[in-house]
């Protein structure tokens, strides 16, 4: 089945250095992939859309410039953390629509990406 | 912003009960999913029910739901230990807004 992949699983970074978290769709073209954020215990919260070819929208309250949101080709969008700071040390979550799939419409999820800023 | 309420927000349960998890949203919508997420990971879709529909059974899964009400339910029967998990429901039809979630335990 359509599988999405992020990369790193894991990372630590030092505070003010920036970091970038990869989500491929691995079997399946993904003009729109979306970022969550999800803090221990917390339920996730969509911090942004990625369009291929074109800007990302983002929710209100995130920073645009902080989380910047790149997705250059129909597989690949990748979420860099600027100037990380210990608050952005989160669990990181994309999904991808697959149009083409079964069900012409099925959102699937990488397994997210833990960052530790120290 | 958050969606939707769900409850529990922590359910501790034997293996072979039930376990039931309640989740309920603001607004109108075109369909509910149900997903689970293992400590630590990714989120695994578990089932889809549409407005029009009202119960849908998947396996050990029954999902209801109520429009007028605007809510939902899981239930697990059966459990095993391998449920552990925590369960969230969530609404939309692209970005997908979640609820809080149910941390269920499922202890052999």
């Amino acid at each position: 089945g359509a599988v999405v992949s992020q990369h790193p699983s894991w990372v630590i970074c030092k505070s003010g250095t920036s970091v970038k978290i990869e989500c491929r769709s691995l079997d399946f073209q993904a003009t729109t992939m979306f970022w969550y954020r999800q803090f221990p215990k917390q339920s996730l919260m969509l911090m942004a859309t990625s369009n291929e070819g074109s800007k990302a929208t983002y929710e209100q309250g995130v920073e645009k410039d902080k989380f910047l949101i790149n997705h250059a080709s129909l597989t690949l969008s990748t979420l860099t953390v600027t100037s990380a700071h210990p608050e952005d040390s989160s669990f990181y979550i994309c999904s991808a629509r697959d149009r083409g799939g079964v069900s012409g419409n099925t959102i699937y999820f990488g397994e997210g990406s833990w960052l530790t800023v120290v | 912003s958050q969606q939707g309420e769900e409850d529990p927000q922590a359910l501790s349960i034997q293996e072979g009960e039930n376990a039931t998890m309640n989740c309920s949203y603001k607004t109108s919508i075109n369909n509910l999913q149900w997903y689970r997420q293992n400590s630590g990971r990714g989120l695994v879709h578990l089932i889809l029910i549409r407005s029009n529909e009202r119960e849908k059974h998947s396996g050990r899964l029954r999902v209801t739901l109520d429009t007028s009400k605007k809510s939902s339910s899981l239930l697990i029967t059966a459990s095993r230990a391998a449920d552990t998990a925590s369960y969230f429901c969530a609404t939309g039809f692209q970005k997908l807004v979640f609820g809080t979630g149910t941390r269920l335990l499922v202890s052999p």
